[in-house]
């Protein structure tokens, strides 16, 4: 199994760029996670979906931030305009649905640079 | 208070020794633990869950205290390759997958 797939694995863009950020996870999983982890905060859940459908978007920072789902294979995390403070990993995760003690797998992370 | 609450360390400890963390939570509803390691600039992954009637995988030994919301994990005879960093998971509750990381605490294992 690949795992879950995350693109790109570095990304350095200039304040106000669009960036987007892509997830595979991993097949049969039907729970999908977006994180942020940083020094100061740790690691912060963004948004999770279940079934391709956004269950709890509570973490998203503000509206410059938005994410999609548009079938069980693909994901993606979306800044317009960015800022320097969105520099930070962003993690994707995947699980199994059922009992709360199915584990997470996370992909390698995203490590966002905004200049 | 946090909701989840550990330690940030560093614990700095020789090859062998036995060593502690404990991470506590603020949620008494909570139904499920874990601990999680990660390892310098890569991914979290899952070290092992914790039961209410504790948990052991070899040198890795888990326990919940309910009474006092509290998970403790306890490292036995370290290794250098144990050098990371461990992340406390709670599920604030039962039905909700919604789950809570801690900030993590450091361990470096040194020969």
């Amino acid at each position: 199994d690949a795992g879950v797939i995350q693109s790109p694995r570095h990304e350095v863009t200039e304040m106000g760029q669009e960036v987007t950020l892509r997830c595979k996870p991993i097949s049969g999983h039907d729970y999908l996670f977006w994180y942020r982890q940083t020094m100061m905060r740790g690691l912060e859940l963004l948004i999770y979906f279940n079934n391709n459908v956004p269950i709890d978007d509570s973490g998203m920072p503000e509206d410059r931030f938005s994410a999609k789902m548009p079938n069980a294979s693909f994901s993606t995390l979306k800044i317009q305009p960015s800022e320097p403070r969105d520099s930070a990993v962003y993690f994707c995760a995947s699980s199994l649905s059922g009992l709360s003690y199915n584990e997470q797998f996370f992909g390698p992370g995203t490590r966002l640079t905004v200049l | 208070r946090k909701e989840v609450e550990q330690d940030p360390g560093p614990f700095n400890v020789p090859e062998g020794a036995t060593v502690a963390f404990n991470c506590t939570y603020s949620n008494s509803a909570s139904q499920s633990f874990f601990w999680y390691r990660q390892d310098c600039r890569k991914e979290p992954k899952l070290l092992m869950s914790v039961y209410s009637s504790g948990n052991e995988d070899g040198r890795f030994t888990a326990q919940l205290n309910r009474a006092s919301q509290y998970i403790s994990l306890l490292i036995r005879d370290s290794k250098l390759s144990d050098s990371a960093t461990y992340l406390c998971v709670v599920n604030p509750t039962g039905g909700s997958y919604i789950p809570t990381f801690g900030r993590g605490t450091s361990l470096i294992v040194h020969p």
